[in-house]
């Protein structure tokens, strides 16, 4: 079974630190893995997404890594600001046909994090 | 560019009562369109996904159902609703395999 698990669920920093949140999956076979951004009773917004064959990506103080051999994600936020609280959902799509019912997308549970000033 | 729209924003429904929330796309053709739940402070659930007009397929048994009369529509129904039925829903279209995911603004339902 597809399965994407993230940690911490819940973390507080304060703002201007850094924060990192992890990513684990076991999702076959492997097509790429996004990173969302979701304030709350919004839709998710994508940050980033990666293929098998990319290492890391950034977007602004936001950067993602990835390694596919040991099936492990993170994303780092650097400088956190006010604004960054929110809920952030680690999504790994599976299937390797462009389009085929094989297209889905398996989500984490999601990390949200509160940024304090 | 491609946009997404899902309304109603929020809806409060009677138990028993129909349902139908609906998801449009523009700006592309044949996307794939999702239909997601998240229970408060949940992960995202899929519960449809469809690859092309006519073509459902559901992830979980469930009180609810998903139709796609034309390419870029995606309706979320139900004939009864349950209180357990309460959360917020998403809809999502991607184009492909390696393309981005993208959401509407998602329905907040109430069953009371």
């Amino acid at each position: 079974k597809n399965q994407v698990e993230q940690s911490p669920q819940s973390l507080i920093i304060l703002e201007g630190k850094n924060c990192t949140l992890q990513c684990n999956y076991t999702v076959s076979p492997f097509s790429n893995l996004r990173w969302y951004k979701q304030d709350t009773g919004r839709g998710p917004v994508s940050l980033t997404i990666m293929t098998f064959s990319e290492n890391t990506k950034s977007n602004g103080r936001y950067t993602a890594t990835l390694d596919a051999d040991t099936k492990q994600s993170s994303l780092h936020i650097t400088a956190s600001q006010l604004s960054d609280s929110a809920s952030y959902i680690c999504v790994v799509s599976a299937g390797r046909e462009i389009k085929a019912a094989g297209n889905k997308l398996t989500f984490g549970g999601g990390t949200r994090v509160l940024v304090k000033p | 560019s491609q946009t997404i729209h899902q309304w109603p924003a929020t809806l409060v429904q009677p138990v028993g009562s129909p349902l139908s929330l609906e998801c449009t796309v523009e700006g592309t053709s044949n996307p794939n369109l999702y239909w997601y739940r998240q229970a408060a402070g949940r992960g995202l659930q899929l519960l449809f996904y469809s690859v092309g007009i006519g073509q459902i397929s559901s992830e979980v048994p469930q009180n609810l159902s998903a139709s796609r009369p034309q390419d870029r529509q995606f309706i979320l129904s139900s004939k009864k609703l349950l209180l357990s039925d309460s959360g917020f829903y998403l809809c999502a279209w991607t184009w492909a395999v390696n393309t981005e995911a993208f959401f509407g603004q998602g329905t907040r339902l109430t069953v009371v």
